[in-house]
């Protein structure tokens, strides 16, 4: 059963702060792992890995995947204010290429002033 | 990326009545699928809309409760009937492809049960 896992689940920060999220998936047809940043209603799509070691950044974030290990992690550094969302991870839903996904439980990061 | 637009935004409804959501995209998609995301849960894919045809639910979702039209290549529309409390949840269409499965979402529907 494919399946995706984050943690932590809640996480409390002061501005400045660095963070790393992480997200572990079971997929039984690996093409690609999505970040996405919900602020409001919809999510908004962060960064899609597709190799291991490469990095993806813009700006502040920063994500990378590790294939050995089944996981990924996302990176905020300095982080402000207007970064307090939930962020969800995404992995390929079923065997065969469907263009389906399934979402871990996401990440609520809360950034105090 | 497709801009998407879904309509309503939000809306309260009575138990037992139906609500039919718009999910509208300003160019040609192949594929479009429609999302539950429950309160404090995570979203949760319902089906698969497909141009042409019935759509493809996941496990626990059926059509009679969630008919789904995709008369087109850039609209679709989630039909929750019967509806009730625990309907009450945001729904989101979302468009992508099955080459990296990277997805784009609508700015979702918040709907509210009472």
């Amino acid at each position: 059963e494919d399946k995706v896992v984050q943690s932590p689940l809640s996480l409390v920060v002061h501005e400045g702060d660095t963070v790393t999220l992480n997200c572990s998936y079971e997929v039984t047809n690996f093409r690609s792992l999505l970040w996405y940043k919900q602020e409001k209603k919809a999510p908004t799509f962060l960064f899609m890995l597709t190799s291991s070691g490469i990095e993806k950044k813009s700006g502040r974030l920063s994500s990378i995947l590790d294939k050995k290990e089944l996981s990924s992690i996302l990176n905020i550094t300095a982080t402000q204010t207007g970064d307090s969302a939930i962020y969800l991870c995404a992995g390929p839903l079923g065997s065969s290429n469907t263009g389906k996904l399934i979402f871990g439980q996401g990440t609520t990061l809360q950034v105090k002033p | 990326s497709a801009v998407i637009s879904q309509k309503p935004s939000r809306d309260i409804c009575q138990r037992g009545t139906s609500l039919t959501i718009q999910c509208q995209v300003d160019s040609q998609v192949t594929m479009m699928f429609w999302y539950r995301q429950q309160p404090g849960q995570s979203l949760t894919l319902i089906a698969t809309a497909n141009q042409g045809s019935e759509a493809t639910y996941e496990s626990g979702f059926v059509i009679d409760k969630f008919p789904i039209s995709r008369p087109n290549l850039t609209f679709s529309t989630l039909t929750v009937s019967n509806m009730s409390p625990e309907d009450s949840s945001i729904y989101l269409c979302s468009v992508g492809t099955s080459v990296n499965y990277e997805q784009y979402f609508g700015p979702g529907t918040r709907l509210t049960v009472t």
